[in-house]
């Protein structure tokens, strides 16, 4: 069974600080993990990863993807308030019929005090 | 405006009820899922539909039920063998295309939820 963890669950820090948010998963048949950014309602997608290795950034954060420890980091330098939000982390799962599913972790939990 | 409804944003439920749960959307996509989260976990796939009139159970599917008889509109009906239904519904959309290169992905789209309470 396709599995994504992520940790911490839950992280409070002040504005200003640098956050590193982490996921590893372990899929059958990997191809590209996906990070969201959920504030009240709809999830927001922020990137998309492949084994590629390269690193993707817009403005303050930043993802890369650790092809051979299965795990990818989401980095936010000089945190606001607004980045405020939870943070999800799910892996592409293709099935028999070719349709896209994705498995999503837990989430993190991430509040910017002022 | 393109974009994905759903509806009503709040439903309370009394126990042994069956409750549907509005989904539409005018951005001409295929594919339409149904995610249940709840509370320090992430979403979880309840079914979802790549075409009309066809339809897959993903990793939650006791105690729900869904149609897809139009392509604008995917209901999802909570029924009452589900347990425990008390959570936050989302659904998502997205075209259905070419999914056999790595670095392929058809973003889904997801609407505003509807947060369900058992009474």
């Amino acid at each position: 069974e396709d599995k994504v963890v992520q940790s911490p669950l839950s992280l409070v820090v002040h504005e200003g600080d640098t956050v590193t948010l982490n996921c590893s998963y372990e899929v059958t048949n990997f191809r590209s993990l996906l990070w969201y950014k959920q504030e009240k309602k709809a999830p927001t997608f922020l990137f998309m990863l492949t084994s590629s290795g390269i690193e993707k950034k817009s403005g303050r954060l930043s993802s890369i993807l650790d092809k051979k420890e299965l795990s990818s980091i989401l980095n936010i330098t000089a945190t606001q308030t607004g980045d405020s939000a939870i943070y999800l982390c799910a892996v592409i799962n293709i099935d028999l019929q070719g349709a896209q599913k994705l498995v999503f972790g837990q989430g993190t939990r991430l509040t910017i005090n002022p | 405006d393109g974009g994905i409804t759903q509806s009503p944003k709040y439903l309370f439920r009394k126990e042994g009820q069956n409750v549907t749960l509005s989904c539409e959307q005018n951005l001409n996509h295929d594919a339409m899922y149904w995610y249940r989260q709840d509370p320090g976990q992430g979403l979880r796939l309840i079914y979802y539909s790549q075409i009309v009139n066809d339809f897959q159970k993903g990793d939650i599917a006791e105690g729900y039920s869904v149609s897809r008889e139009k392509k604008e509109s995917f209901p999802l009906t909570v029924t009452s063998a589900q347990k425990n239904p008390t959570a936050f519904y989302l659904c998502a959309s997205t075209i259905r295309g070419p999914t056999s290169a790595a670095s392929s992905y058809n973003e889904q789209f997801f609407g505003p939820g509807t947060r369900l309470t058992v009474l």
